[in-house]
């Protein structure tokens, strides 16, 4: 596609429930990234896939939550049991290449969680 | 670890006004440096970056040198227009565990006012 797209937009759901939210990178993308963006706070990184393995899963907050990805493009980030403080946007980021040196991640518009 | 403090806001200024965002870092290594511009109701866009020490990143007007020896990566255009308003990420890439990421500072928001 043009850009990274992820799904749903909005979700909203009761706690203690599962959620799945979606990403689409970009066409040929190998390295792809989900971030957290909560009210005040700056971005941060919860995982990294390079194809479908995901060699840093450093910043996953707890053993809620979960990623897969699948034949090198589409990723589901999956949080179990949600809980209030998940409430957040959910960034998802492609690039080229994994170096992110000279690269450029190219951002999807977020999935804003809200936990009532 | 890596890590990114940015100047905090929000920042609200007159248009045509001098814009300094502070922005400096810690890390491995010889990271990469960029600043990330979110507008309203749109998804991050690179706006500039900087790869190795006392190189310049620049485009629509805004400018940020790669300073080692300060290890800063200030933001700054000479005269702000409204449809600047946007919050402004400054984030670097360095290895962390196994991997190169971007880690990203909190965010300014800058309000431009006619």
């Amino acid at each position: 596609g043009a850009g990274v797209s992820q799904s749903p937009s909005n979700k909203v759901t009761e706690k203690g429930k599962d959620v799945e939210l979606r990403c689409d990178p970009i066409s040929g993308h190998t390295a792809l990234y989900w971030y957290r963006q909560s009210l005040g706070q700056g971005l941060e990184f919860l995982i990294y896939f390079q194809g479908n393995s995901a060699p840093d899963k450093s910043g996953l907050p707890s053993d809620r939550f979960s990623a897969e990805r699948t034949g090198g493009s589409v990723s589901t980030l999956t949080i179990q049991r949600t809980q209030q403080e998940d409430s957040a946007v959910y960034l998802c980021a492609s690039s080229l290449e994994p170096g992110l040196r000279n690269t450029e991640a190219f951002f999807g518009q977020g999935t804003r969680l809200t936990v009532v | 670890g890596n890590s990114v403090t940015q100047m905090e806001g929000p920042v609200t200024l007159s248009e045509e006004a001098f814009l300094t965002i502070n922005c400096t870092y810690t890390a491995t290594g010889y990271p990469s440096l960029f600043w990330y511009v979110q507008y309203p109701g749109e998804g991050l866009q690179l706006l500039l970056k900087a790869t190795k020490a006392d190189d310049k990143g620049s485009n629509k007007g805004f400018e940020a040198t790669y300073r080692k020896e300060t290890t800063s990566f200030h933001l700054e255009k000479g005269s702000v227009q409204v449809s600047d308003s946007a919050v402004y990420f400054c984030a670097l890439s360095a290895l962390s565990g196994s991997a190169r990421q971007l880690t990203f500072g909190s965010g300014t928001q800058l309000t431009v006012l006619p």
